[in-house]
């Protein structure tokens, strides 16, 4: 079945460059995507790749996409304070499956 | 400043109660969903409309029933619920044929 997995937790300093993680099961997948989600909010897109491209660059994200493996990753650099939030990946092949999302702290 | 809104944003209520969700969208979208955001767990698909039309129960329990009387609103209706539905329940909004959805702040549900 489809599936998206994530590591739970990651802590950076500030000025660092994050690293956030995701593995997904549905190669069909059209599009993946990263949303984010701060204390008591809604998920907010933070940004997408199509299933074609390699890497998407975006200000301070990179998005890298390896279809063989199957893997995702969110580069965010010079991290801030502002970024401490729960970061999920998603993949969509005709509805979204989330991951369980990754909670980045940022420690100043 | 998010296009898609939700009243209230929390709720508490009792077992026996019934209660509506609402979710309203401003961005011209089609489909609607409604999520539900548990601690530790992934986010659940509830319900999908596509033009007012349901095209998903996510096999839901009937205490929860949705109604989409036009593409801009979205109500959940609540009724005889149980503690472990308490949780984060998250209205989204998308344009047919494009893959972004876009999600409301959330209503916090607690039921005691």
């Amino acid at each position: 079945g489809e599936d998206v997995e994530q590591s739970l937790f990651l802590s950076v300093r500030e000025g660092d460059s994050s690293v956030i993680n995701c593995t997904y099961t549905d190669s069909s997948s059209t599009y993946l995507y990263w949303y984010k989600q701060e204390p008591g909010a809604g998920l907010q897109l933070l940004t997408y790749i199509f299933s074609n491209m390699d890497m998407k660059q975006d200000q301070r994200l990179t998005v890298l996409l390896n279809k063989k493996d199957k893997h995702l990753s969110l580069r965010i650099a010079d991290t801030q304070t502002g970024d401490s939030a729960i970061y999920f990946c998603a993949e969509s092949a005709g509805k979204l499956i989330f991951g369980q999302g990754t909670t980045l702290q940022v420690k100043p | 400043e998010t296009g898609v809104t939700q009243t209230p944003r929390h709720l508490v209520m009792g077992m026996t109660n019934k209660k509506s969700l609402k979710c309203e969208q401003h961005l011209g979208h089609n489909a609607m969903y409604w999520y539900k955001q548990s601690a530790k767990k992934p986010l659940e698909l509830m319900f999908v409309y596509n033009f007012k039309e349901q095209t998903e129960n996510n096999s839901v329990p009937s205490r929860f029933s949705p109604e989409c009387p036009n593409s801009s609103h979205l109500f959940l209706h609540l009724h005889t619920l149980q503690p472990e539905d308490s949780a984060l329940y998250l209205c989204a909004s998308r344009r047919i044929r494009t893959y972004e959805q876009y999600f409301g702040p959330g209503t916090r549900l607690t039921v005691t």
